[in-house]
């Protein structure tokens, strides 16, 4: 079964309003969680790595003011598209490398932004 | 810096078919070397790794190599099934590590006929 969950899996907003994205690590502790931007028939960009308890790092070209991301917990990290805008529409994933021995990277299944 | 080169796509093939998926990547030191997939309406799974040169990933009958000399990690499947319809996405993590930053290759959307 799924270990990361992402909500919502779709959202429509109007251009203007914030959206908040949630990542949760389903059955186990994640201290770092990582946000990818996915564009249609694209490659995953990687938009910023977040850190429980401390601040996210933004990975160049990502605007730390548009996208903010808050870990507040081991098992929930938080994206929200502030002021959106019809660029801002794609598909955003989440993942978290597990703590346990194998030390995989476990994906959300994404959540699809459409701003109108 | 790290880059993923993989075949375009899509490739579409018919029930028990040979599948390649070229890769190949450019990184410095010793990547870690990882294909994904990426079924309709689902998020990514792990369908394979590498970690050093000359390793050999399997899973589901899907095998890819890590090549040094030629930097690639060519994806192979004897007999694909329909089920293996999806998009297939190969990535590297620098340093030899399996979690961390991963950069991926644009992905190729493979579609297996009956």
């Amino acid at each position: 079964g799924a270990v990361v969950s992402q909500h919502p899996s779709r959202v429509i907003c109007k251009s203007g309003t914030s959206v908040k994205i949630e990542c949760r690590s389903l059955d186990f502790q994640a201290t770092t969680m990582f946000w990818y931007r996915q564009f249609p028939k694209q490659s995953l960009m990687l938009m910023a790595t977040s850190n429980e308890g401390s601040k996210a790092t933004y990975e160049q070209g990502v605007e730390k003011d548009k996208f903010l991301i808050n870990h507040a917990s081991l098992t929930l990290s938080t994206l929200t598209v502030t002021s959106a805008h019809p660029e801002d529409s794609s598909f955003y994933i989440c993942s978290a490398p597990s703590s346990r021995a194998n030390n995989e990277q476990y994906f959300g299944p994404g959540t699809r932004l459409t701003v109108t | 810096g790290n880059s993923v080169t993989q075949m375009e796509g899509p490739v579409t093939l018919s029930e028990e078919a040979f599948l390649t998926i070229n890769c190949t990547y450019t990184a410095t030191g010793y990547p870690s070397l990882f294909w994904y997939v990426q079924y309709p309406g689902e998020g990514l799974q792990l369908l394979l790794k590498a970690t050093k040169a000359d390793d050999k990933g399997s899973n589901k009958g899907f095998e890819a190599t890590y090549r040094k000399e030629t930097t690639s990690f060519h994806l192979e499947k004897g007999s694909v099934q329909v089920s293996d319809s999806a998009v297939y996405f190969c990535a590297l993590i620098r340093g030899g590590t399996s979690y961390g930053k991963l950069t991926f290759g644009q992905g190729t959307i493979l579609t297996v006929h009956p």
